[in-house]
């Protein structure tokens, strides 16, 4: 079974720019999480999906960051203009269902962004 | 808010070493309660977990055992392994909340041979 696909990597941009992230769940996941690791902390749930709709966005800087997920499949985050603590790993993770009964989440490798 | 506090890291231990890990936690109500694990170059993946007090969450060699009057989940395998160094993640799910995941800030553990 493949896991849960995320892309780019890394990416490095200087502030003010803006960049994107992509994320592919598990097939058959209907719940889908974006979390922020910054470096030295725990990962900080910022946008969380069930199908296409938004269920909990309480922590995301709506100023500068936005996410959707608009067949309820892959979704896309999305960072402008990007200021210099934005620096982290972007998480994906998905979900059969949401995580209230198991915890269990199952996550991508991360995206790295850089910003100078 | 809730709350999880882990031990400072980095933790360096000899392969066979004893291994603890403590983590405690702030919530309202009953939550429950995770270890994560990210071994390096992956993605963070679920170690164990427990849903009530006094359940003992178990998975290859690691166990923590949920204490209600103290508010701690401590992680600890008896005798460790070089395969066994990676990042350590306690987590809870407050029950009656948004259902989201609230993490501590992880700790690393590195395993000498």
């Amino acid at each position: 079974e493949a896991g849960v696909a995320q892309s780019p990597r890394y990416k490095i941009i200087e502030k003010r720019q803006s960049v994107a992230f992509w994320c592919n769940p598990i097939s058959g996941h209907a719940t889908l999480y974006w979390y922020q690791q910054i470096l030295g902390q725990g990962p900080k749930l910022l946008i969380q999906f069930q199908n296409n709709g938004v269920v909990d966005d309480s922590q995301l800087p709506k100023d500068r960051f936005s996410a959707e997920r608009l067949k309820g499949v892959d979704s896309t985050l999305k960072i402008q203009p990007a200021k210099l603590e934005d620096s982290a790993v972007y998480l994906c993770a998905s979900s059969q269902r949401r995580q209230g009964a198991t915890g269990e989440l199952f996550f991508g490798e991360g995206s790295r962004l850089t910003v100078l | 808010g809730d709350s999880v506090t882990q031990m400072e890291g980095p933790v360096t231990l000899s392969e066979e070493a004893f291994l603890t890990i403590n983590c405690t936690y702030t919530a309202t109500g009953y939550p429950s309660l995770f270890w994560y694990v990210q071994y390096p170059g992956e993605g963070l993946q679920l170690l164990l977990k427990a849903t009530k007090a006094d359940d003992k969450g178990s998975n290859k060699g690691f166990e923590a055992t949920y204490r209600k009057e103290t508010t701690s989940f401590h992680l600890e395998k008896g005798s460790v392994q070089v395969s066994d160094s990676a990042v350590y993640f306690c987590a809870l799910n407050a029950r009656g909340g948004s259902e989201k995941l609230v993490f501590g800030k992880g700790t690393k553990l590195t395993v000498n041979p």
